[in-house]
């Protein structure tokens, strides 16, 4: 699976967009953008997924641009409960031996 | 439709003692993946199971073990436990393989080794 590049942390005022980016310049064309979130000491909840176009769901949006070497996870109207670690998956279809590889992703904290 | 539901929610064992987790997954989920999340190795995974069948499997020693019924609910068995091994255990279930399917993840299980 292709590796990702998150920032650590980011900050976003209540009520605004949360646009958090995401880099995965060695991703192939089979390969899936998966976002998960994880709120503290809760198990990771999915977000949303993508392969070339864009997502949208009742959660989030997905963009991924045109050469997939990233993408951005936008939440429209962030909310003090949307502060998490959001983590930034890159996931071939049929998957590897190997499970979901989380890496450290984007602390995501929202400011009243 | 119930989420996925681990027990036991919290545990305290003695080093060298063996410890069962439990796992069911969402209705018609038949794959279930372990993951094991520490601060300092982050989220990690075990193995998965589907159709009662172990399909992957993450880099760990042997006392970690698990099964899975008929009814895809999963067990994680770790025996001769170590203090290293006191962690959060997480558990997900997919429609399919977990590859292929997005994972549902339950709330996990807090074990502590003392």
């Amino acid at each position: 699976d292709a590796k990702t590049t998150q920032p650590t942390s980011m900050d976003c005022a209540e009520g605004r967009a949360a646009n958090l980016p995401c880099n995965h310049s060695t991703i192939s064309g089979n390969e899936y953008v998966y976002w998960y979130r994880q709120i503290h000491s809760q198990g990771p909840q999915y977000i949303i997924h993508g392969l070339k176009n864009n997502e949208t769901n009742e959660m989030a949006s997905l963009i991924i641009t045109e050469d997939r070497k990233s993408s951005t996870l936008i939440l429209p109207h962030a909310t003090l409960r949307d502060t998490a670690v959001y983590y930034c998956i890159v996931r071939g279809s049929g998957g590897g031996a190997d499970g979901l590889t989380f890496g450290k992703g984007t602390h995501l904290i929202i400011q009243p | 439709k119930a989420g996925v539901t681990q027990t036991p929610r919290y545990l305290i064992k003695t080093r060298g003692q063996q410890v069962t987790l439990s796992c069911s997954p969402i209705s018609g989920h038949r794959s279930v993946s372990w993951y094991q999340q520490t601060p300092g190795q982050g989220l990690q995974f075990l193995f998965e199971y589907f159709s009662e069948t172990q399909r992957n499997k993450g880099n760990f020693p042997g006392r970690f073990s698990g099964r899975q019924f008929s009814n895809s609910r999963s067990e994680m068995n770790v025996s001769t436990l170590e203090l290293g091994d006191s962690a959060l255990y997480l558990c997900a279930s997919s429609y399919g393989l977990a590859g292929s399917y997005e994972q549902y993840f339950g709330p996990g299980t807090r074990l502590t080794v003392t």
